[in-house]
């Protein structure tokens, strides 16, 4: 199958710094990625869905001024959470799609990222 | 809107015995629907998913699901589990092509649990 990598695999922050997420697609060319949150012992939440080249779509409640989407190639897209509180301490997934929107396709998905802020 | 559900959030079935993962949906019109495993601290693996066709689909590890429309179920299924087996299982259902949502929606997931 497709594989998608992200990095940093965990991320350790003091309260107030911003960063960044890399989700990219290693073997085929994404449409669409999306972005997840999973808080412990819980489902996967959908953040946001980005197009390559043009601007995501976040899902209602998400802020989109905190979390930056950016999809600027075919193979990746970044997620950067600023100015980052304990309560964005989560885990963070992305995954990508290859097909056009009118096929539907499998969503592979990366290792997910952990994210603490102290 | 579409949903999925996942009644049980724990299954514990010894070795060697059959295991069953339940998941049923909501969804307007013929549904896509995905089963995918994760180990802790990891993404999502895909396991198998349902697009159209034969309602049995077959999938990674020995794994194979029953689409049943008039129960609107999806259940995971395998007939003989492995220790390696256990993990977190997430049922996933993707709307019709026409919503113009394209992404999951995830059910709550389910623990499996198989003693040796």
């Amino acid at each position: 199958g497709a594989v998608v990598s992200q990095h940093p695999s965990w991320v350790i922050c003091k309260s107030g710094t911003s960063v960044k997420i890399e989700c990219r697609s290693l073997d085929f060319q994404a449409t669409t990625m999306f972005w997840y949150r999973q808080f412990p012992k819980q489902s996967l939440m959908l953040m946001a869905t980005s197009n390559e080249g043009s601007k995501a779509t976040y899902e209602q409640g998400v802020e989109k001024d905190k979390f930056l989407i950016n999809h600027a190639s075919l193979t990746l897209s970044t997620l950067t959470v600023t100015s980052a509180h304990p309560e964005d301490s989560s885990f963070y997934i992305c995954s990508a799609r290859e097909l056009p929107d009118r096929v539907v396709d499998t969503q592979y998905f990366g290792p997910g990222t952990r994210l603490t802020v102290l | 809107a579409q949903s999925v559900a996942q009644p049980e959030d724990q299954v514990n079935v010894a070795e060697g015995n059959p295991l069953t993962v339940k998941c049923t949906y909501s969804v307007s019109g013929n549904p896509y629907l995905f089963w995918y495993v994760q180990y802790p601290n990891r993404g999502l693996q895909f396991l198998l998913k349902y697009i159209t066709g034969d309602n049995l689909v077959k999938g990674s590890y020995g794994f194979e699901a029953e689409f049943n429309k008039s129960q609107t179920s999806f259940h995971l299924k395998k007939p003989s589990a492995l220790v390696s087996d256990s993990a977190l299982y997430f049922c996933a259902v993707r709307g019709p092509m026409d919503t113009g949502r394209r992404a999951l929606t995830f059910g709550s997931g389910t623990r499996l649990q198989v003693q040796p």
